[in-house]
């Protein structure tokens, strides 16, 4: 089945290193997404790709960056992790070609990033 | 800001009662919404999406929409206790359909 897969699945850090996730598709979506999620605060956009030339900033970008290497791989890196990073985070896509013109994004399994 | 409000419950409903679950949206150009359930630890699935106003069935789940009243509903007929989740709606932001906006959640859960 056409999937979403997320790397690691946990991971456990400390303060001030370099941690990288990453996200592969195999639906051939185009569109691309990061969020992170929080207890109780819902899901929130960090950033967002159309496809390799183009990455945009979503509502809490500051202190994450991203690389869209290929159309199937959009990476998360977190340059100096703090703990108010640790959350749950989140890869999507969605492409409505390939959905019959809907928006609906589809989820990976999430990492578990701990930050101490 | 675009905001997607919901009731974070609990919502406590007995086996096989209709649970309801809402939502209001800010932006008035959203076009597209869609309720999600999620899972403790796991990531969101979509159940549903509707564009249109009025209701959309789809086995138990039926999704209501009033774009007058910036409002939408989830009901779920014949809960089961595998429905108890979290249900997240999102609606599209900024007049584009590719950013959603989701809500907090609200948790359902269906006693047995």
């Amino acid at each position: 089945d056409a999937d979403v897969t997320q790397t690691p699945r946990n991971r456990i850090t400390k303060t001030g290193k370099r941690i990288m996730l990453e996200c592969s598709q195999t639906k051939g979506h185009d569109r691309m997404y990061w969020y992170r999620q929080d207890p109780g605060l819902g899901l929130q956009l960090i950033y967002y790709s159309f496809d390799v030339k183009d990455i945009n900033k979503g509502e809490i970008s500051d202190g994450y960056s991203v690389s869209r290497q290929a159309q199937a791989k959009f990476s998360l890196s977190l340059e100096s992790a703090i703990p108010n990073q640790t959350a749950l985070y989140f890869c999507a896509t969605s492409d409505p070609r390939a959905s019959g013109g809907n928006y609906e994004q589809f989820f990976g399994p999430g990492t578990r990033l701990t930050v101490l | 800001q675009k905001e997607v409000e919901q009731n974070s419950g609990p919502l406590s409903v007995p086996e096989g009662a209709i649970a309801s679950l809402n939502c209001t949206y800010s932006d008035r150009g959203s076009q597209s919404f869609f309720w999600y359930r999620q899972y403790s630890g796991k990531s969101p699935e979509l159940i549903m999406f509707i564009y249109s106003n009025g209701d959309k069935e789809d086995g138990r789940f039926t999704a209501q929409l009033n774009k007058a009243s910036q409002y939408v509903s989830l009901l779920i007929r014949d809960s089961q206790p595998s429905d108890s989740a979290t249900y997240l709606c999102a609606a599209n932001s900024g007049g584009s359909n590719y950013k959603l906006t989701f809500g907090k959640g609200t948790l359902l859960t269906v006693n047995p």
